[in-house]
């Protein structure tokens, strides 16, 4: 157990919908990363945040949104669906010295 | 543009035998950060190993050893005496910033070790 929780584990939804996936980093951990991985592009980074602010951005598609809150959680909203959005997204902390990354086990989604 | 080959696609080992991952990467920058992640069956992501452009020196963790050689652009990656657990799909990672941001992912290997 990496200590990164990710909610919810799978979720289907349908083109045109909105879906929110939340992720709890490890405690103490401050960065949240933000990945996609696709059977079309593969494994991309997508948007990290560091202590509630955003840090750098990615491959990330204008009708997806994500934030940092105080309490470090993030969200990762994705509006608009569509079928190729279908992806499993990881989402990771990295500990205060940024020596190790560790990564949640993910929410698969399915746009049908 | 940063641009990570992992030009081995799939390799099958013998249990025991020592097999060696190729990663190959493009960057203009002279500062910038490779990676190694694992991805087993089981579908989760594990972070390896990060490495500096400045660290050439190789780096041993048991089983596993990386070799950098800025003069090929390479960082492979090498299991000694694989063991069935080691069956995933490995994928090497570069970024021009620092920590984890922005980084490019190659295509990974799987490697399936066979008892």
């Amino acid at each position: 157990d990496s200590g990164v929780t990710q909610t919810p584990k799978h979720l289907i939804t349908a083109t045109g919908q909105r879906v929110t996936l939340r992720c709890s980093p490890r405690s103490g951990d401050l960065s949240v990363y933000w990945y996609q991985q696709s059977l079309d592009q593969g494994l991309q980074f997508l948007i990290q945040y560091y202590n509630g602010e955003e840090r750098a951005k990615g491959n990330i598609l204008e009708r997806f949104s994500a934030q940092q809150f105080p309490d470090l959680h993030s969200e990762l909203n994705l509006s608009s669906l569509e079928l190729g959005d279908s992806a499993l997204y990881f989402c990771a902390s990295s500990d205060p010295g940024g020596r190790t990354q560790y990564f949640g086990p993910g929410t698969r989604l399915l746009v049908l | 543009a940063q641009k990570v080959t992992q030009a081995q696609t799939e390799i099958s080992v013998v249990e025991k035998e020592d097999v060696t991952l190729d990663c190959v990467y493009e960057t203009r920058d002279t500062t910038y950060y490779l990676f190694w992640y694992k991805q087993p069956p089981s579908g989760e992501l594990v972070f390896l190993i990060r490495r500096n452009s400045f660290d050439e020196q190789n780096e041993i963790s048991g089983r596993y050893s990386w070799n950098f050689q800025k003069s090929t652009s390479s960082f492979n990656f090498t299991i000694t005496a694989s063991q069935v657990v080691d069956s995933a799909v490995y994928f090497c990672a570069l970024s021009e910033l620092g920590g984890y941001q922005k980084v490019t992912f190659g295509t990974g290997t799987k490697l399936q070790v066979i008892p």
